[in-house]
């Protein structure tokens, strides 16, 4: 079973800063998921990759399937981008394994 | 294209009593998930539906069960309820025939168990 860890689990920012938060896996992956949670539990997929790099807006994700890890980074962070970031990968066809989640807030 | 929908968002019941919870995919998806949300265990998958069949369970006792529709609606049902059932129960949707393609998650349904 694939193992995922996040890390920051909590993270403060001031408004303006380069953010980044990480993930590892322990097994190889067919996709992997970066997730936003806001207070109120409803979840947005932000990004799906398997390989490379995507970006949409202030928000880049990366990885590198070799060294089993990828990399949320949000650009110019925002109060409003305060939520819980949750990284969650498919081995094969199997369900998603979930990380605990990075806690993030922004701070004006 | 309307989003997925979970009935009812909130549900207060008592230990003991059965809930059955539903979720409706954005049209044209067939596959269903079923994920529970605690603070302590964080996100937990329960079971995938693609067309009307379960082809994916998690690791949840038999008292979790699921079903999913002709027309890709799904519930699931919790019977003999326990205290450490309270929980976030999300539902997600896809469009393809693989476990791995993008979810699109609904608002969730928070289950209290008094």
């Amino acid at each position: 079973k694939n193992e995922v860890e996040q890390s920051p689990q909590n993270l403060t920012a001031q408004e303006g800063e380069f953010i980044t938060i990480n993930c590892s896996y322990s097994v190889g992956i067919s996709a992997l998921h970066w997730l936003q949670q806001h207070p109120g539990g409803g979840i947005v997929s932000l990004f799906m990759l398997s390989s490379g790099k995507k970006k949409h807006g202030r928000l880049i994700a990366t990885i590198n399937i070799q060294e089993k890890h990828s990399s949320l980074h949000i650009t110019a962070s925002h109060p409003r981008d305060s939520a819980v970031y949750i990284c969650a990968v498919h081995s094969g066809n199997t369900p998603l394994v979930f990380g605990k989640g990075t806690r993030l807030s922004v701070i004006a | 294209k309307a989003g997925v929908t979970q009935t009812p968002r909130y549900l207060i019941k008592t230990r003991g009593q059965q809930v059955t919870l539903s979720c409706s995919p954005i049209s044209g998806h067939r596959s269903v998930s079923w994920y529970q949300q605690t603070p302590g265990q964080g996100l937990q998958f329960l079971f995938e539906y693609f067309s009307e069949t379960q082809r994916n369970k998690g690791n949840f006792p038999g008292r979790f069960s699921g079903r999913q529709f002709s027309n890709s609606r799904s519930e699931m049902n919790v019977s003999t309820l326990e205290l450490g059932d309270s929980a976030l129960y999300l539902c997600a949707s896809s469009s393809g025939a693989l476990s791995y393609n993008e979810q699109f998650f609904g608002p969730g349904t928070r289950l209290t168990v008094l």
